[in-house]
């Protein structure tokens, strides 16, 4: 079964710094979708980025962009020039193409020091 | 567009007692997926509908069951409530699911006494 890890539970950045969250997963399938969610305090849950793996290019998001890694099988977030409202919880996901659910890690807290 | 609608936001049920989620998607968008958060096991897949199919389900009980509607709103219901059923309830609508971007409801607060 895939599986997701976040192995930063808790992560925190001042105001105007960019912070890194680290996501890797664990597949045998070579086509398939990685995500970042981010959910803040009011609990509604939004896409940030998206990679699908057979694009090489890593995306990119405004502020947001993400570190690709498939043969390490690591999918890490950069979030550059941090804002307050960044503050919430990230949850990386993946989904194998074949017609299945997202998997999510555990999620990382982030808090963001004015 | 409305986004994702889920009633009611919150819930308080006794145990033994069942209860019945509501999910309005995105207009247009005909899968929505149901997942349970809890602090201790994090975001769990429930199902998956696609045009009033069941397309995917994930590993819980028979107690929790589900329904789509012609209109793609859809449903989970919870029978034979437990302690351990108190969670979030999210529910997410794509155009077609896979590799598609999931919009999120606000979810739906269940504790269970």
């Amino acid at each position: 079964a895939q599986t997701v890890t976040q192995s930063q539970p808790e992560m925190s950045v001042q105001e105007a710094e960019t912070v890194t969250l680290s996501c890797t997963y664990d597949t045998s399938e070579s086509d398939y979708y990685l995500f970042w969610y981010k959910q803040p305090p009011s609990r509604q849950m939004i896409l940030v980025i998206r990679q699908e793996a057979y694009k090489q290019q890593n995306a990119t998001e405004n502020r947001f962009s993400v570190n690709f890694q498939k043969a390490a099988k690591s999918f890490s977030l950069k979030i550059s020039d941090s804002q307050l409202g960044d503050a919430a919880m990230y949850f990386c996901a993946y989904e194998f193409s074949g017609n299945t659910p997202l998997v999510f890690g555990k999620g990382t807290r982030l808090s963001v020091i004015a | 567009k409305a986004g994702v609608t889920q009633t009611p936001r919150y819930l308080i049920k006794t145990r033994g007692q069942q209860v019945t989620l509501s999910c309005s998607p995105i207009s247009g968008h005909r899968s929505v997926s149901w997942y349970q958060q809890t602090p201790g096991q994090g975001l769990q897949f429930l199902f998956e509908y696609f045009s009033e199919t069941q397309r995917n389900k994930g590993n819980f009980p028979g107690r929790f069951s589900g329904r789509q509607f012609s209109n793609s709103r859809s449903e989970m219901n919870v029978s034979t409530l437990e302690l351990g059923d108190s969670a979030l309830y999210l529910c997410a609508s794509s155009e077609m699911g896979q590799g598609y971007e999931q919009y999120f409801g606000p979810g739906t607060r269940l504790t269970v006494t």
